[in-house]
């Protein structure tokens, strides 16, 4: 157990609507990640928040957005859902934002699987 | 960003040691190696990280060629639980930024019992 916890474990919707994927930190860690991973693309990275700060943009969408709240917890938003964002999601946290590897190592959520139909 | 080179797949006998070997000759001189690992149905786990020095932990040893070219991850004795794939990543470079891990294929390592 990493000790970063997401909700819900599995989603089931469909095409065109909006889902809001839910990720809490470990204690004491300021970073949150969000990941996507897809048969076909892999693992990829789609955005960071710091203290509530966004810090770094991957691959995410325009139709996705992230945000990070003052109790640390983080929200993944998408919307406009197609068949192709089907998919697993992780969230990962670290205590830092860069500058000690560490600090910066990441600790990731057991996933929420999405199901677009 | 530099790219990591992993072989597809690697199998191993349980209870013997498995050498995962990793090739990052376009390496910058402020990139740290990490490896990652994801066994079935989880998220990455971290396994370790280092700069120029072999490191040890309790999961596993890294290697590290003194060029920074290469590296490899040693599991000293592996369990049926090693079965996973494993990911080698550079990060935390010039930049200092905690950015996201970059994935790439990874290497699919198979235990037989």
């Amino acid at each position: 157990d990493s000790g970063v916890t997401q909700t819900p474990k599995h989603l089931i919707t469909a095409t065109g609507q909006r889902v809001t994927l839910r990720c809490s930190p470990r204690s004491g860690d300021l970073s949150v990640y969000w990941y996507q991973q897809s048969l076909d693309q892999g693992l990829q990275f789609l955005i960071q928040y710091y203290n509530g700060e966004e810090r770094a943009k991957g691959n995410i969408l325009e139709r996705f957005s992230a945000q990070q709240f003052p109790d640390l917890h983080s929200e993944l938003n998408l919307s406009s859902l197609e068949l192709g964002d089907s998919a697993l999601y992780f969230c990962a946290s670290s205590v830092g934002f860069g500058g000690n590897p560490a600090l910066d190592t990441q600790y990731f959520g057991p996933g929420t699987r999405l199901t677009v139909l | 960003d530099a790219k990591t080179t992993q072989p597809n797949s690697m199998e191993s006998n349980e209870e013997e040691p498995v050498h995962l070997p990793c090739n990052h000759s376009t390496i910058s001189g402020t990139d740290y190696i990490h490896w990652y690992r994801q066994l079935p149905s989880q998220g990455p786990e971290y396994v370790i990280h280092g700069l120029t020095s072999n490191v040890n932990n309790r999961m596993a040893s890294l290697a590290i060629a003194e060029d920074r070219k290469s590296s490899t991850l040693i599991l000293h004795r592996a369990t049926l639980r090693d079965a996973a794939v494993y990911y080698c990543i550079l990060g935390g470079g010039s930049g200092g930024g905690a950015d996201g891990l970059t994935f790439g294929k990874g290497t699919h390592l198979i235990i037989q019992p």
